[in-house]
């Protein structure tokens, strides 16, 4: 069974661009988060699918940041207009049907802002 | 989610049994308690999840006193594919719901040869 899959594992842009991060979850899974690590911090939890509406997206920081889950399946993270801050490793993670069930990180998209 | 408080750092050598100690004094009577590990460039990675006493699995063995004031992760016969972030979490889901895990700043451990 494949697991959670990330594209790209690495991208750079100028501030001011638009970069769009992918997750495909691990299939059958109709949960979806998103969660990042900016530099120097700790993993912070970004937001949550289920299938393809937005559960929880409590943890998004601001405006420039648009995810989508058309579908169902694979869900995109879009950051427009990119800020330095962005900077850091977005990961996805996906888990099964329902609550409480255990939660499979993909390797993460390092995001460089400069 | 309770607040936990583990070591920034350990070192140990290869062979060696690691024990890391997580403090969550205000844990929850429904909470449970939960590990995961972060290898260099990956994700998260779940390993092991307790209520009390000890549970063991193929990974880590999970100690937790009576009062479930802390918890104490076991990796036996450490090796050098052990060096990671481990991660203590406490929440009130068997699986500690991936919804807002709060990972906090982890242990970094490092295996020397």
């Amino acid at each position: 069974e494949a697991g959670v899959t990330q594209f790209p594992s690495h991208s750079v842009i100028e501030k001011g661009q638009t970069v769009t991060l992918r997750c495909d979850p691990i299939s059958g899974h109709d949960n979806l988060y998103w969660y990042r690590r900016v530099m120097g911090k700790e993993i912070k939890f970004l937001l949550h699918f289920v299938k393809e509406s937005k559960q929880d997206e409590s943890g998004m920081p601001n405006n420039r940041f648009l995810a989508e889950r058309t579908g169902g399946t694979y869900s995109t993270l879009k950051v427009q207009p990119a800020e330095l801050e962005d900077s850091g490793v977005y990961f996805c993670a996906s888990s099964r049907p329902g609550a409480n069930t255990e939660a499979f990180f993909g390797q993460g998209t390092r995001l460089t802002v400069v | 989610l309770a607040k936990t408080t583990q070591p920034i750092s350990m070192d140990s050598y290869e062979g060696q049994e690691v024990n890391i100690t997580c403090s969550h004094n205000n844990i929850a009577t429904n909470d449970y308690i939960t590990w995961y590990q972060q290898f260099p460039s990956q994700g998260p990675r779940f390993i092991i999840q307790g209520y009390k006493t000890k549970v063991t699995n193929e990974v880590a063995s999970l100690f937790i006193p009576a009062d479930r004031k802390s918890s104490t992760l076991s990796l036996p016969r450490v090796s050098l594919s052990d060096t990671a972030v481990y991660y203590c979490l406490v929440g009130d889901a068997f699986y500690s719901s991936a919804s807002k895990i709060i990972f906090g700043s982890g242990t970094r451990l490092s295996i020397r040869p």
